[in-house]
């Protein structure tokens, strides 16, 4: 059964139209949450990590936050370079991560 | 970036031939991480390693084997490549498995390699 879901699986944004993408998990014991960027041809790119439900973390248009049941993705006022495959991540015990299956973000001009 | 680089960051091979994948670090980062990319699966787990000779099977180990011979080194074979194992394969580096206030436990990507197997 799948651990950790994305969605939307694809989203197509204008320019400068803010909205979020989600990351739900059922792991049971949470050991970090963890985002990362992935542009077509190379690996993926670290974006953040968050531990604790109710942590939120920013980084230029993007803020990550987390419960106990999701993590959210908030892209305010995204612009064309922001276009990306965006992974999420669970840990549990040891450092084995199980990945979700990314949302294609689109952002047009 | 993290100082990873994957070798050959392409490759065609035949069905039944042995194939090697290098990925070199210069973080001097203990754990090292193999993992495959394919749609509909997204990234899984192949073989992982924590130290010098010392390594663990993932998610979807069969059909692979992996060495780590140097701190900087992490190979992994293909014993008798099928069609199935083509793929993006990814290789991984974190510092440690130390979490939340150490924050030491990120992975970092390789660039990948692009395997195809006729």
């Amino acid at each position: 059964e799948d651990q950790v879901t994305q969605s939307p699986e694809a989203l197509r944004l204008q320019e400068g139209e803010s909205s979020s993408l989600n990351c739900s998990y059922t792991v049971s014991g949470l050991r970090g949450l963890f985002w990362y960027r992935q542009d077509p041809g190379k690996g993926p790119e670290f974006l953040f990590t968050l531990y604790s439900a109710g942590e939120e973390k920013e980084k230029e248009r993007l803020k990550a936050t987390l419960t106990k049941k999701e993590s959210f993705l908030h892209i305010t006022a995204p612009k064309p370079e922001d276009s990306a495959t965006y992974l999420c991540a669970v840990r549990e015990a040891g450092n084995m991560l199980t990945f979700g299956g990314g949302t294609r973000l689109m952002v047009k001009p | 970036d993290a100082g990873i680089t994957q070798s050959p960051r392409h490759k065609v091979t035949e069905t039944g031939t042995p194939v090697t994948l290098r990925c070199h670090q210069t973080e001097n980062h203990r754990y090292m991480y193999w993992y495959r990319q394919d749609p509909g699966h997204g990234l899984r787990l192949i073989h992982y390693s924590y130290g010098v000779k010392d390594t663990d099977k993932g998610e979807v180990s069969d059909g692979y084997s992996v060495s780590r011979s140097k701190t900087e080194d992490f190979l992994l074979t293909l014993e008798s490549a099928t069609s199935s194992q083509t793929s993006v394969y990814f290789c991984a580096i974190s510092e440690s498995i130390l979490g939340q206030g150490f924050g030491t436990d990120t992975q970092y990507f390789g660039p990948g390699t692009r395997l195809t197997v006729l």
